[in-house]
């Protein structure tokens, strides 16, 4: 079945540095989604891609998704304390399939 | 307007009882899905239903079982309760079906099972 790799599982960076989190899938998806989760909380929704190739930005938030649509990215430019949270991607092939995620702290 | 509501927020139960989680989503919000979080496993797709159909499901056992009312409020049934099946426990609604849209989530039912 459809399988959702995420890496790296934890990225430990200094405020100011950049942070990059990056799925990938088994399967060919029909879009992917990607949320963030705050420690205690639950996720929030941050952007879904569904074109080949896709890019979007949302501010210091750059997403991508793969010209084969089977990975994507998730890159932060400069990052904040507030940042700060576990960042999940979500592939759906008619079922939704989480990564691992991965767990940013930010030192300040 | 006001966000998904998950009910109970925590709850014990022994080995071998069942339990029965209610969601209700945003209005106007037609599919709710179900999800699992755990340490271990992570976020792991239970199922969802769009108009009180179930509309697709993750791979998860029979003792799994999950419901729609005509006002999309959502209830999700574990039967036989396992050590295992101790977790978080999330609904999300969403106004489209097919898990295509955005997704908003609850605060989730935190189940313990002793």
């Amino acid at each position: 079945g459809q399988q959702v790799m995420q890496i790296p599982q934890y990225q430990h960076v200094q405020e100011g540095e950049d942070f990059t989190t990056y799925c990938n899938s088994s399967t060919t998806l029909s879009n992917i989604q990607w949320y963030k989760q705050r420690p205690g909380g639950h996720p929030v929704f941050l952007i879904q891609l569904v074109k080949s190739g896709e890019v979007k930005k949302q501010k210091r938030l750059t997403f991508q998704f793969g010209e084969a649509k089977k990975n994507s990215s998730l890159h932060i430019t400069a990052t904040q304390t507030t940042d700060v949270g576990t960042y999940f991607c979500a592939g759906n092939n008619n079922d939704m399939r989480f990564g691992a995620g991965t767990r940013l702290t930010v030192k300040p | 307007k006001a966000g998904v509501t998950q009910t109970p927020r925590y709850l014990i139960k022994t080995r071998g009882q069942q339990v029965t989680l209610s969601c209700s989503p945003i209005s106007g919000h037609r599919s709710v899905s179900w999800y699992q979080q755990t340490p271990g496993q992570g976020l792991q797709f239970l199922f969802e239903y769009f108009s009180e159909t179930q509309r697709n499901k993750g791979n998860f056992p029979g003792r799994f079982s999950g419901r729609q009312f005509s006002n999309s409020r959502s209830e999700m049934n574990v039967s036989t309760l396992e050590l295992g099946d101790s977790a978080l426990y999330l609904c999300a609604s969403s106004f489209l079906a097919g898990l295509t849209g955005e997704l908003f989530f609850g605060e989730g039912s935190r189940l313990t099972v002793l």
